[in-house]
């Protein structure tokens, strides 16, 4: 059975950096068809990109936030991990991971974590 | 860089068809595939067309996707439309210079 699971503050003040993880199962993360991608949804608004691992460890930003999103994996603990540094009450939003099992042939995220609502204010 | 387009808001009747459309502002649709998620309120999206026109296992067979390259846009369909269907719909595809994925705004389906 296929999960993802994100964790990781609820709530965070303005300029701080925000670090998420997402721990998958049902799948090992050193499948070389295998991606993750977390995407978030400000309250009410539409899903948003924001980064991708691929199965080779190569990455990729929304080149609007680029500057501020690292991505990253750690096998051993079957965890993907987004850090987004200089947060803002804009960046308050549910974060959700979800998963790319097509390597590079498709872009298709076929399951998602449930979110995790995180706020950002003072 | 791209966009995909969708109306904000499609209404039907149950038992009825819905069809939604989502345009892509430059290059092809058929350059890179077309997926299609369905978010409940308060829940995580689902796939229900992935691949521009395959059904995961589990989706009915009422859900059916498409491409119109002279229209370059996508389409969701739903037939037999049941109350159950009302949520929100993301069209989604990817921008391979950038290796970018790109959702469309979304479109709320209400059956009424």
């Amino acid at each position: 059975q296929v999960t993802l699971k994100e964790s990781g503050p609820v709530r965070v003040k303005p300029t701080e950096t925000l670090t998420l993880t997402c721990t998958v199962s049902g799948f090992s993360l050193t499948d070389t068809r295998m991606g993750v991608t977390w995407i978030r949804q400000s309250p009410g608004k539409a899903l948003e990109w924001l980064a991708h691992i691929f199965p080779d460890d190569e990455t990729s930003y929304n080149t609007s936030l680029k500057s501020r999103l690292t991505i990253s994996k750690d096998t051993s603990k079957s965890q993907v991990v987004l850090i987004m540094t200089n947060v803002n009450p804009v960046d308050t939003a549910t974060y959700f991971c979800a998963r790319s099992s097509a390597g590079y042939s498709s872009s298709s995220l076929d399951y998602w974590g449930q979110g995790i609502l995180v706020t950002v204010s003072s | 860089n791209f966009m995909l387009t969708q109306p904000r808001s499609v209404s039907e009747s149950p038992g009825k068809t819905a069809t939604i459309s989502c345009t892509r502002s430059s290059g092809s649709i058929g350059t890179n595939y077309v997926q299609w998620y369905q978010q409940r309120p308060g829940s995580a999206p689902t796939t229900v067309i992935y691949e521009d026109y395959h059904r995961p296992s589990g989706v009915p067979d009422r859900f059916s996707g498409s491409i119109d390259r002279s229209s370059n846009s996508a389409s969701l369909t739903i037939s037999g439309l049941k109350t159950e269907d009302e949520a929100d719909y993301y069209c989604q595809s990817y921008e391979t210079s950038i290796k970018a994925w790109v959702f469309g705004g979304g479109t709320r389906l209400t059956v009424l």
